[in-house]
C-alpha cells in the first residue's frame, strides 16, 4: 500500500533559523496536503497541492510538490515560537482514494 | 461556525471492557471520518463515511471496532472488547466532499486501556 514518510522526525531550532520538513511517497500523489498540530491540540490544514512543480507561500511559510508529484516539502523562513508543533504531509494516491498521512516532524523553538 | 464536536474528550478503561465515541461533523459536511492517532504518529483512517454509506473501512478492525453514521449526521465509533493497544487518540473529521477536501478535525477523544 502506498506509504508517505516524513523527515526528519524532529527538529529543534533558535528563534529566528529557518526550517525545513520533506515528505516522499511511495507512490505519485495526486494532490498532498498539509497540517499543523499543536501540542496537545488536533491536525488544522494549511494548504492543498495539486500540480507538478507547484510552489504556494503562506506568509513565511513556503510548500512546493515535487515534478514528479511524489515528493514535496515546506519551509519555514524565520521561526517563531508559535510555530511549534508537529507538521504533517497527508497524500492521497489517486481521486477517492483515502489521504495517508505521514509521521510528521515535530518542530521546537528556542526563544 | 461551529467546528466538529466529539465526546467524550477522555475516557479509561480496562481491556476486554467496551467504548464508544461520538461525533458531530460541521453542518452540511457530507465526509465524514474517524481516525487513530497512536502517540508520536500521523493519523490512521480507520473509516471514512459519505452521508451515511461507508466508502472505506479497509483499516477497521472490524473484529473489535464498528461504526455508523445514522442520518448521514452524527457517527458513533464502538470498541468491543478493547485491547492495551487501542490507547491512541480518536479523531473525527469531516469535509465538504471526499479526501481531496479540507479536512477540519474535532479536538479528539483519549483513550487508555490499562
Amino acid at each position: 500500500g502506498q506509504q508517505v514518510m516524513q523527515i526528519p522526525q524532529y527538529q529543534h531550532v533558535q528563534e529566528g533559523e529557518d526550517f525545513t520538513t520533506y515528505c516522499n511517497s511511495s507512490t505519485t500523489l495526486s494532490n498532498i496536503q498539509w497540517y499543523k498540530q499543536r501540542p496537545g491540540g488536533h491536525p488544522v490544514f494549511l494548504i492543498q497541492l495539486v500540480k507538478s512543480g507547484e510552489v504556494k507561500k503562506q506568509k513565511r511559510l513556503t510548500f512546493q510538490f515535487g515534478e514528479a508529484k511524489k515528493n514535496s516539502s515546506l519551509h519555514i523562513t524565520a521561526t517563531q515560537t508559535t510555530d511549534v508543533g508537529t507538521y504533517f504531509c497527508a497524500g492521497q494516491e489517486t481521486s477517492g482514494s483515502r489521504l495517508t498521512f505521514g509521521e510528521g516532524t515535530q518542530l521546537t523553538v528556542n526563544p | 461556525e461551529a467546528g466538529v464536536a466529539q465526546s467524550p474528550r477522555y475516557k479509561i478503561i480496562e481491556k476486554r471492557q467496551s467504548v464508544a465515541f461520538w461525533c458531530n461533523p460541521i453542518s452540511g459536511h457530507a465526509t465524514l471520518y474517524w481516525y487513530q492517532q497512536i502517540l508520536g504518529q500521523g493519523p490512521k483512517l480507520l473509516i471514512q463515511f459519505q452521508n451515511n454509506g461507508v466508502v472505506d473501512d479497509s483499516q477497521l478492525p472490524k473484529d473489535r471496532f464498528s461504526a455508523e453514521r445514522l442520518k448521514g449526521v452524527d457517527s458513533t465509533l464502538k470498541i468491543q472488547p478493547a485491547k492495551l493497544e487501542d490507547s491512541a487518540v480518536y479523531l473525527c473529521a469531516s469535509s465538504l466532499g471526499g479526501p481531496a477536501y479540507e479536512q477540519y478535525f474535532g479536538p479528539g477523544t483519549r483513550l487508555t486501556v490499562t
